[in-house]
């Protein structure tokens, strides 16, 4: 399977514990976004990659919250001090580098909950 | 700023019937583009179909087609020959500009097909 994958699948925490995501893109993609999924909502953007640059960050990503992508190859995303608030479905999609290649391919996503 | 709206919270279809499920959009960029996803209850966005601003046609893509309405600012997917692995959740999305040079997807709410036997 050459998709993209994500690691866990389903994470229960306690509030205050720390947590970190991966993904894995399609390879030979060179972008990588982060999208957080709320219960009844559509996706919202979170960060993107070109490579190992980590070029956009959304306001949504408070200072709790860190992502990096060594190598421009998995990433990771990690939440310091878990909220409750911070409970969502914490998807990963990437592309390719073609600038007439628009589509984003997703993962799996990994579903937070923090108890 | 991107906006999607996706008024219908959910619909019910018979299967092999064809159903429309409706998604407007606004932006002030000349140059943009729409997508649908699919979303079982698995989790995983599955791309179905894209559709960009100065496409002279509809674009379609096996029973997925998407009406574009310019005028309307409107991006409705049509479903044919509905089957009940379609019962998911539906997102409509357009891709958006950042500060940082690159490119995001702005989402609807979603809404929630069920495909009935």
């Amino acid at each position: 399977d050459t998709g993209v994958s994500q690691d866990p699948r389903h994470k229960i925490t306690k509030r205050g514990q720390n947590v970190t995501f991966r993904c894995d893109p399609i390879s030979e993609h060179n972008r990588l976004y982060w999208y957080r999924q709320t219960l009844g909502q559509g996706p919202e953007f979170l960060t993107y990659f070109q490579n190992e640059a980590q070029l956009e960050k959304s306001r949504l990503l408070s200072d709790r919250f860190s992502a990096e992508r060594p190598k421009g190859s998995f990433s990771t995303l990690e939440i310091q001090r878990t909220e409750q608030g911070d409970s969502a479905m914490y998807l990963c999609a990437s592309s390719p580098g073609d600038s007439e290649a628009y589509e984003q391919y997703f993962g799996p996503g990994t579903r937070l909950t923090v108890t | 700023a991107q906006k999607i709206t996706q008024t219908q919270p959910g619909m019910f279809v018979q299967e092999k019937e064809a159903v429309t499920l409706d998604c407007t959009y606004d932006t002030s960029d000349p140059s943009y583009g729409l997508f649908w996803y699919k979303q079982p209850s698995s989790g995983e966005m599955i791309f179905l179909i894209y559709q960009g601003s100065y496409d002279q046609q509809n674009a379609t893509e096996g029973r997925y087609s998407l009406n574009f309405q310019k005028a309307r600012k409107s991006a409705n997917l049509v479903i044919s020959a509905s089957q009940l692995g379609d019962s998911a959740m539906y997102f409509c999305a357009m891709r958006a500009p950042t500060q940082g040079g690159s490119e995001k997807l702005v989402f609807g709410k979603g809404m929630k097909l069920t495909v009935n036997p």
